[in-house]
């Protein structure tokens, strides 16, 4: 089993430019997460899905849109780009009634 | 203030020593307490979970949690050099409200 993918890994943008993250589980989890991580600043919640067809803003949603597509895949989409938005970019699964999330690699994004 | 605080580091050990990793928090509301591993451009994968206070024991590494103090630790005995990564603290109110500390970058050297 391949856990949670993510892609692309690498992504470099112009500023005002669009593009959307990707991510699929293949474990059956009913949750989905976006994270993303900054020096200094953690990993912060962007947007969750507690199951197909529902999401959640988290701690820093602006600028950011998702889509539950079905329960396998969530995606995140940038509409428009601004350097603020450089970071890595963490997709979580969590099976229902469990704490634990499963992480994918990691997105890393950098908008000039 | 946030709600997790955990020094960023970096600490640096030899291999063989005890390493103490901790987190102070401030929301008593917390009762789920992890600890995550993350090596250098990798995912987080999961490493230590304990609900509400009390230690737990998985081979080297003990958790500890203290809810009086609001202070949770892990501990990692006779250290390696492939522990080396950034140790984040993690803590849930209730489903799906996670928070995490910035997280410790250990070194364990040869």
């Amino acid at each position: 089993n391949a856990g949670v993918t993510q892609t692309p890994k690498f992504q470099v943008l112009k500023t005002g430019q669009s593009m959307t993250l990707q991510c699929a589980q293949d474990m059956n989890h009913n949750s989905m997460y976006w994270y993303r991580q900054d020096p200094g600043m953690g990993l912060r919640l962007i947007y969750y899905s507690a199951s197909e067809g529902t999401t959640d803003k988290g701690e820093v949603p602006n600028g950011y849109n998702v889509s539950r597509l079905n329960k396998r895949e969530f995606s995140l989409r940038l509409e428009s780009a601004a350097p603020s938005q450089t970071s890595v970019y963490f997709c979580a699964s969590q099976v229902s009634g469990a704490n634990v999330l499963t992480f994918g690699a990691g997105s890393r994004l950098t908008v000039l | 203030q946030k709600e997790v605080e955990q020094d960023p580091g970096p600490l640096s050990v030899p291999e063989g020593a005890i390493v103490s990793l901790n987190c102070t928090y401030s929301n008593s509301a917390f009762q789920y307490f992890m600890w995550y591993r993350q090596y250098s451009r990798k995912g987080p994968e999961l490493l230590m979970y304990t609900y509400s206070s009390g230690n737990k024991e998985d081979g080297r590494f003990t958790a500890q949690v203290d809810k009086s103090s609001k202070y949770i630790s892990l501990f990692i005995r006779d250290s390696q050099p492939s522990d080396s990564a950034t140790y984040l603290c993690a803590m849930e109110e209730s489903f799906q409200k996670l928070v995490f500390g910035t997280g410790t970058r250990l070194l364990v050297s040869p």
